[in-house]
């Protein structure tokens, strides 16, 4: 596809649940961010791949946060055992090369409730 | 520790006049410079960017001024209308990741 698109769009998922959402980045991009928005809030970093590189980690708020990036294609964030807290907006980016000025590029993000 | 920082959460102007939104960084590392408009239920779309070999950047209404020295940023928006209603992040880079501001929530009056 021509965007960066994020599936589902929408999951409402109960309490102690397991979830996954999906990443389809823009081919060729090589940068993929994982972010979230919770209402009201800014955007708070998550994670980021470059390439081969290892991913930084840096922003996932707890182990029941992980994700994985197979090469430079699909991401999958999973949360283990959702929390009410983990009710927000995840949003994915895509950009060209780091090593290059250039922009990165948002899915419409997936909105996950937890009831 | 926020590297990047837009201070003000929220900011309304009347409609034809002028937006300032701004941003301040402490990283001295990053070199490039975006802003992103976000409207409610969508992804953050990519609006205008500034490389730090630049004081000024323009784009139609949409101008962003570097201050390499403050380590600030601004988007002026001239004349603003009711569309530009929408939250706006300031994002930064260097060698390493995008790192975005909280943002600003625009409200234009008609």
């Amino acid at each position: 596809g021509a965007g960066v698109s994020q599936s589902p769009s929408n999951k409402v998922t109960e309490k102690g649940k397991d979830v996954e959402l999906r990443c389809d980045p823009i081919s060729g991009h090589t940068a993929l961010y994982w972010y979230r928005q919770r209402l009201g809030q800014g955007l708070e970093f998550l994670i980021y791949f470059q390439g081969n590189s290892a991913p930084d980690k840096s922003g996932l708020p707890s182990d029941r946060f992980s994700a994985e990036r197979t090469g430079e294609s699909v991401s999958t964030l999973t949360i283990q055992r959702t929390q009410q807290e983990d009710s927000a907006v995840y949003l994915c980016a895509s950009s060209l090369d780091r090593w290059k000025n250039t922009e990165a590029f948002f899915g419409q993000g997936t909105r996950l409730t937890v009831v | 520790d926020q590297q990047v920082k837009q201070n003000s959460p929220s900011l309304s102007v009347q409609e034809g006049r002028i937006s300032i939104l701004n941003c301040d960084y402490t990283n001295s590392m990053f070199d490039y410079f975006l802003w992103y408009k976000k409207y409610p239920a969508e992804g953050p779309t990519f609006l205008i960017s500034i490389s730090s070999i630049k004081d000024k950047n323009e784009d139609g209404r949409f101008t962003v001024f570097l201050n390499k020295s403050a380590k600030h940023l601004s988007l002026h928006i001239v004349p603003s209308q009711p569309g530009d209603s929408a939250v706006y992040f300031c994002a930064a880079s260097g060698a390493e990741k995008l790192v975005f501001g909280k943002g600003t929530k625009l409200t234009v009056n008609p």
